[in-house]
């Protein structure tokens, strides 16, 4: 998972804030992943983003939660409004080539809301 | 939705042991991986599989895809203290645009 820098690793909110965590993904790559991974459990696909271009979103809740990888700069994962049930390990990964499944994970971000 | 039933879910083994762990589902992948996760860390790619029936070494691991598409196993051999952690297993559906299906995670714990 070297070279997909996340930030922060680990972020605490308030029920109600926004939670913004970022993901840088490798060099080259131009395709981002978000999962989110409860305790013991696998990870759960959220969304696939190319720049500028939201592909799938078929993961993320209908409301609160939004995602964005701007021409310049890291990809956003925004969550509005946090509630105890979004304290999770948020997980981006990146790809060269989707096509081939191969993705390559960042270090994460524990968001707890208190 | 797609589901990945992994088996077993822990492992407690003794150093220098191999060890087994497979995924099945009902539906066709066309891409299966394998990663171990560290506690606090992300996943780390260990195996990708493209073919059906491909059979791969990484070092001491043996990943195969099965035959029918719907399934892989992976094997670890001579376990040492090291491969503690948790595995998972991840396919991609055909046709899809590189999201992953994860396993539940086999949690290996090897006594030295």
């Amino acid at each position: 998972n070297a070279g997909v820098m996340q930030n922060p690793r680990h972020l605490v909110r308030r029920r109600g804030q926004e939670a913004r965590l970022r993901c840088s993904p490798m060099k080259g790559h131009s395709h981002v992943y978000w999962y989110r991974q409860l305790p013991e459990e696998g990870l759960k696909f959220m969304v696939y983003l190319q720049k500028e271009n939201i592909i799938d979103e078929s993961g993320m809740p209908k409301e609160r939660f939004s995602a964005e990888f701007p021409k310049e700069g890291p990809s956003i994962l925004r969550i509005q409004q946090v509630v105890r049930g979004d304290s999770a390990a948020y997980f981006c990964a990146s790809s060269p080539v989707p096509g081939r499944g191969e993705a390559f994970f960042g270090q994460g971000t524990r968001l707890t809301v208190v | 939705g797609q589901q990945l039933n992994q088996s077993p879910q822990s492992m407690f083994i003794q150093e220098g042991e191999d060890v087994s762990m497979n995924c099945t589902s009902s539906s066709i992948f066309n891409t299966w991986l394998w990663y171990k996760q560290d506690p606090g860390e992300g996943p780390v790619l260990l195996i990708a599989l493209y073919k059906a029936g491909e059979l791969t070494s990484n070092g001491r691991l043996t990943a195969q895809f099965g035959i029918t598409r719907k399934d892989s196993f992976l094997n670890i051999s001579a376990s040492i203290p090291s491969d503690v952690g948790i595995y998972f297993c991840a396919g991609q559906l055909s046709g899809n645009t590189g999201k992953l299906i994860f396993g539940q995670g086999t949690t290996l714990q090897v006594k030295p």
